[in-house]
């Protein structure tokens, strides 16, 4: 049974043009997360919700926006993609702080 | 910002063989967490270690947090092809307050089991 579901798991755009990735959760969590990774590296922290409290990290580029319209729902936008932006891009939800669930990722593609 | 550094970066090992990933902190730990991921997946959590001293098993693999909290090891006993994967530390941001379950995460330990 997924927990954490995220659409598409791949994603293809071109330079520029907006993109939207979608995370959704089973569980009710109150804590949503948005992490990039890329290629050999470690997962890097966006921007997380607490309930509909948004908060960005300090060096989150103003190309990435996100939205949650709800408890379940959470997007991710990409403004204007650049080729710097393909990554894997990884959801992760919590009401604890002892464990982050994560979902699958979706693969972004920047062509 | 606090620091992560896990050791080795890479690993191959026989089946069979028992092997050791570390994760170095820059700053006091206030909760260690491990997980597993699998190339182009999403991260699997292992284990979270809180207590200076604490040690947690599941299974074949043993997270230990030394006294200090600067430092945890994760150990694997007779490993087999089903272990390889990504294995990356996560340490909460801070003790409490906004940080909402924030972790920052080493680079992550590439191991590979050869049948």
């Amino acid at each position: 049974d997924a927990m954490v579901i995220q659409n598409p798991r791949y994603q293809v755009t071109q330079f520029g043009k907006p993109v939207t990735l979608s995370c959704s959760q089973t569980l009710n969590h109150n804590v949503m997360y948005w992490y990039q990774q890329k290629s050999s590296q470690a997962p890097k922290l966006l921007f997380h919700y607490y309930d509909k409290d948004f908060n960005n990290e300090a060096d989150t580029p103003d190309n990435f926006q996100s939205r949650r319209p709800n408890t379940s729902f959470c997007f991710l936008d990409i403004r204007s993609p650049g080729l710097g932006d393909a990554a894997m891009y990884l959801c992760a939800t919590t009401d604890n702080y002892n464990e982050q669930f994560f979902g699958p990722g979706t693969r972004l593609t920047v062509l | 910002s606090q620091e992560l550094e896990q050791s080795p970066q890479s690993l191959i090992v026989q089946e069979g063989k028992n092997l050791t990933i570390n994760c170095t902190s820059s700053k006091t730990l206030y909760g260690l967490y491990w997980y597993k991921q699998k190339y182009g997946e999403g991260l699997i959590f292992l284990m979270m270690l809180q207590k200076g001293g604490e040690e947690k098993s599941h299974e074949k693999i043993t997270a230990k947090l030394d006294e200090k909290k600067q430092q945890s090891s994760l150990h694997i006993t007779a490993s087999q092809p089903s272990h390889a994967g990504i294995y990356l530390c996560g340490a909460a941001v801070n003790a409490g307050g906004t940080s909402y379950g924030k972790l920052t995460f080493g680079q992550g330990t590439i191991l590979t089991v050869h049948p």
